[in-house]
């Protein structure tokens, strides 16, 4: 079963800051986040495990709360490169695929 | 440099023409999985194969075969395609589990007549 993320677009201006969420009905072991450029592949940004971790990347970081099995991605100040549509990925188990949302996409204008 | 190909990157074909694409990684990447991804509907995982000989269905397998004789291979078959297959296809792969980072190719896009 997908997970399911929220918003399914946002438009957002250089310097502002976004939320993007991913929320599963299954106890997820781990949660994955990609960013897909137009035209592109899917490029990894990070993963978390089950522990309720917070990670960052730059100005992109996120956290996972287990018990809720949501996760969010945080985007900070953001830049024109950060548009793309974002995906989770999440998995059940270290040994189950992962299984993407149907993604959010993101536009950062000048 | 270490990467994910996929060939053709483009293919247009007509309903029940055999065909093959061929994913390839220099990673000596354990697990490789073929999704599918389709306006509105986010990237569907068709099959996974966590070694050599081992492949399983993912969510979407109906219409699609592969196989895995070598570790760096891995091809998708449509024996006998249809118009719902027009799709994006990506292959991806991953050292030792799906809880590690997925290369992805850079996707091959499909459309069957």
């Amino acid at each position: 079963q997908q997970p399911v993320q929220s918003p399914q677009a946002v438009i957002l201006r250089e310097g502002e800051d976004a939320v993007i969420n991913c929320s599963s009905s299954k106890a997820l072991y781990s949660v994955h986040w990609y960013r897909q450029k137009h035209g592109e592949a899917p490029v990894f940004l990070m993963i978390l495990l089950k522990g309720g971790e917070q990670k960052g990347h730059e100005k992109i970081s996120a956290s996972f709360n287990e018990k809720k099995q949501q996760s969010s991605l945080y985007l900070t100040a953001s830049q024109l490169s950060y548009s793309g549509t974002y995906f989770c990925g999440t998995a059940t188990s270290g040994n189950t695929p992962l299984v993407f949302g149907k993604g959010t996409r993101l536009s950062v204008i000048a | 440099e270490a990467q994910v190909t996929q060939n053709p990157r483009y293919l247009i074909t007509v309903t029940g023409k055999k065909l093959t694409v061929t994913c390839s990684q220099n990673m000596n990447h354990e697990y490789m999985s073929w999704y599918r991804q389709d306006p509105g509907l986010g990237l569907r995982q068709i099959y996974y194969s966590m070694n050599v000989e081992v492949t399983d269905k993912g969510d979407v397998p109906e219409g699609y075969k592969v196989s895995r004789k070598e570790k760096r291979n891995f091809p998708l078959i449509l024996e006998s395609p249809s118009p719902n297959q027009t799709s994006l296809y990506f292959c991806a792969s991953s050292s030792r589990g799906f809880t590690y980072e997925q290369y992805f190719g850079p996707g091959t896009r499909l459309t069957v007549t």
